[in-house]
């Protein structure tokens, strides 16, 4: 994999569902990988940095889980609520400030 | 205080105008951003500034300027701008990599 990729690239759920979603990106020469929410006339919100295999994180209802040895991130949403809909972007951080973005997965959850 | 704080939210401008871009932060961050997002696509990184210096500059286009005057404050000089740089520019600070990255809302640029 030589770029960021993340899967579904929309989702539409029910309210009360939970979801996850995937990001993947390059393993060798990790340093970070960055999860944001960004809802829509609103700034990227960040949500977790995680740079160690096997870190899993957790914020309120939303969870995340880091595989570095093979490339992949997984976002997990229990119980998704209405004010989850938004674009979930992951992004692979280096250690010179530069981060590389997936297109994002655009969660849309209906009440 | 975590935000930051871009103006304009929306910009109009001709081909041979003259703008800037500002971006603001309070939280001691030492890197600075500017991103460049267009439609259905992740955001690009342009530049980065570092302790006031410019550290990277992804080979964008000398019609971008980007000027740090000080830690807390971005700008983004704009001349002689395309319709193909229409698009939104975030701005970000954060304090050293990789530590999250804080995003300003943007402004969407439209250039005619």
């Amino acid at each position: 994999i030589l770029n960021v990729e993340q899967s579904p690239q929309s989702l539409h759920v029910q309210e009360g569902d939970s979801t996850n979603f995937t990001c993947s990106f390059p393993s060798s020469n990790f340093y970070a990988l960055h999860w944001y929410r960004w809802e829509t006339a609103k700034s990227p919100e960040a949500l977790f940095v995680m740079t160690l295999n096997g870190d899993e994180k957790k914020k309120g209802r939303i969870s995340a889980t880091l595989n570095t040895k093979e490339g992949y991130s997984y976002l997990y949403i229990k119980g998704s609520q209405p004010e989850d809909s938004a674009t979930y972007l992951c992004a692979s951080g280096g250690s010179n400030y530069k981060l590389t973005f997936g297109k994002g997965t655009l969660l849309t959850v209906n009440p | 205080d975590t935000e930051v704080t871009q103006t304009p939210k929306h910009l109009v401008m001709g081909m041979t105008n003259k703008k800037s871009l500002k971006c603001e932060q309070h939280m001691g961050h030492r890197a600075m951003y500017w991103y460049k997002q267009k439609a259905k696509k992740p955001p690009e990184l342009m530049f980065v500034y570092s302790y006031e210096k410019l550290s990277i500059n992804e080979s964008v286009p000398s019609r971008f300027s980007p000027e740090c005057p000080n830690s807390s404050l971005l700008n983004l000089h704009l001349h002689a701008l395309q319709p193909e740089d229409s698009a939104l520019y975030l701005c970000a600070s954060s304090q050293v990599s990789p530590d999250t990255q804080y995003f300003g809302p943007g402004t969407r640029l439209t250039v005619l």
